[in-house]
């Protein structure tokens, strides 16, 4: 039973475009939601976060949207650039119940 | 600020052979989480400790996993009787509180089990 799921396992984006990473939930109980971006041989760091009190959160490139309704959010990275080619893991949490979404694979071609 | 260590970075231990994973957590924290990555899977959550004591094991394997996070040292993932479906990744994550409203995770560069 997956309570996170990130549908596309794999992204490609020109270099400068837009980079739109979808995330969806089953459980109306999250409360928080947080992006994590992890490169081969490293472990995930911790990139974006969003309340569920809010619809949006912007940090530089990156934005993350959140419809409640839909249960169903996205991390915007806009311009593109080679070095955010990495897996983006979606997770969600409330109380001490913290769960990952299975990761989408960002490439962004020069 | 040293960040979160785990070690060894990579294990190879043959089927039946015990694994042993450690985890120091960034300095100040006393929370502890692992979590095992399957090839082409996400991570997948194991355990939550807080010092001495198991908060939440609900998705550790009921049989031959065990975890420990003692009052002093690193905490310990011990895989007994390892078989080949335990190869995976296994990522430590520390934080200052408990998990919660706001609680970021702050992962280790991960141990990559290999049994053969």
């Amino acid at each position: 039973d997956q309570q996170v799921k990130q549908n596309s396992p794999s992204l490609s984006v020109q270099e400068g475009r837009i980079s739109i990473l979808n995330c969806d939930y089953t459980n109306s109980m999250f409360d928080y939601f947080l992006w994590y971006k992890k490169y081969p041989a490293e472990g995930p760091t911790f990139l974006i976060s969003i309340s569920s009190i809010k619809d949006k959160n912007e940090d530089g490139r990156f934005t993350v949207f959140l419809n409640k309704s839909a249960k169903h959010l996205s991390l915007h990275i806009v311009p593109s650039q080679p070095g955010d080619s990495a897996v983006y893991f979606c997770a969600a949490n409330y109380g001490q119940n913290f769960v990952f979404g299975p990761g989408t694979r960002l490439s962004v071609l020069p | 600020n040293a960040g979160v260590m785990q070690n060894p970075r990579h294990l190879v231990r043959r089927r039946g052979q015990e694994a042993r994973l450690r985890c120091s957590p960034m300095k100040g924290h006393s929370h502890v989480y692992w979590y095992r990555q399957l090839p082409e899977e996400g991570l997948k959550f194991m355990v939550y400790l807080q010092k001495e004591n198991i908060i939440d094991e609900s998705g550790m394997p009921k049989e031959r996993f065990s975890a420990e996070f003692p009052k002093e040292g690193p905490s310990i993932l011990r895989i007994q009787q390892v078989v080949r479906g335990d190869s995976a990744a296994y990522f430590c994550a520390s934080s200052l509180i408990g998990t919660g409203r706001g609680t970021e995770q702050f992962f280790g560069p991960g141990t990559r089990l290999t049994v053969l």
